[in-house]
């Protein structure tokens, strides 16, 4: 069975300061790895994804994740936070016929 | 605006009503989902729809029960609820229900039960 961890529950970052937020995945075959945000009172949307080739994705927003299969992770970076980033970031693995799972997700405060 | 539209955005009910959740996506997709997001809990799938006709329910408790009358609309029928089933209900879409696909998501409605 596939599944996600995002071992942070909550990040504090300073406005301009880089950020990482950390995804690990179990999954038996090539994942397919996402990225989504969900601000206040909203649904969630997607920022990136990776199916398959260059292991570092851009995304919307000035998002990077990176993917790397030796330790099946799927972090999130950005090189300088701004204050309109403070969200809940939340992991999945998907593939093929499978639904994406989703991981608890990790949420963001960005201090000024 | 990601053309997944979602009513009511708020509902307050009793244990002993029946109410129902509506999801209506405008973006042409097959495949329609119900998720429970409860705080500090994974997002949890509850329903999917592809083309209509459902293919998974994870072992969701018959007080809830979906309608999907077409490729547009999605419904979640709410009876006896308990406390317990105070949360986020998102919907979303995407093109064939496929687990490669970016899912569109809206804005979710916040369920309380008394």
């Amino acid at each position: 069975a596939q599944s996600v961890t995002q071992p942070d529950i909550h990040i504090t970052v300073s406005e301009g300061a880089s950020l990482e937020l950390r995804c690990n995945y179990s999954y038996g075959a090539t994942p397919y790895l996402f990225w989504y945000v969900q601000s206040p009172g909203q649904g969630l949307q997607l920022l990136l994804k990776y199916f398959s080739g260059d292991t570092l994705v851009q995304g919307i927003k000035g998002f990077e994740a990176e993917f790397k299969r030796s330790q099946s992770s799927f972090n999130l970076r950005k090189p300088s936070v701004h204050w309109s980033d403070a969200a809940e970031y939340f992991c999945a693995v998907g593939g093929g016929s499978y639904i994406p799972t989703f991981g608890r997700g990790t949420s963001l405060i960005v201090h000024p | 605006e990601t053309g997944v539209t979602q009513t009511p955005r708020h509902l307050v009910m009793g244990m002993t009503n029946k109410k129902s959740l509506k999801c209506e996506q405008h973006l042409g997709h097959n495949a329609m989902y119900w998720y429970k997001q409860s705080a500090k809990k994974p997002l949890e799938l509850m329903f999917v729809y592809s083309l209509e006709e459902r293919v998974e329910n994870n072992s969701v408790p018959s007080r809830f029960s979906p309608e999907c009358p077409n490729s547009s609309h999605l419904f979640l029928h709410l009876h006896t609820l308990q406390p317990e089933d105070s949360a986020l209900y998102l919907c979303a879409s995407s093109q064939e229900g496929r687990g490669d696909e970016k899912l569109f998501f809206g804005s979710g409605t916040q369920l309380s039960v008394l």
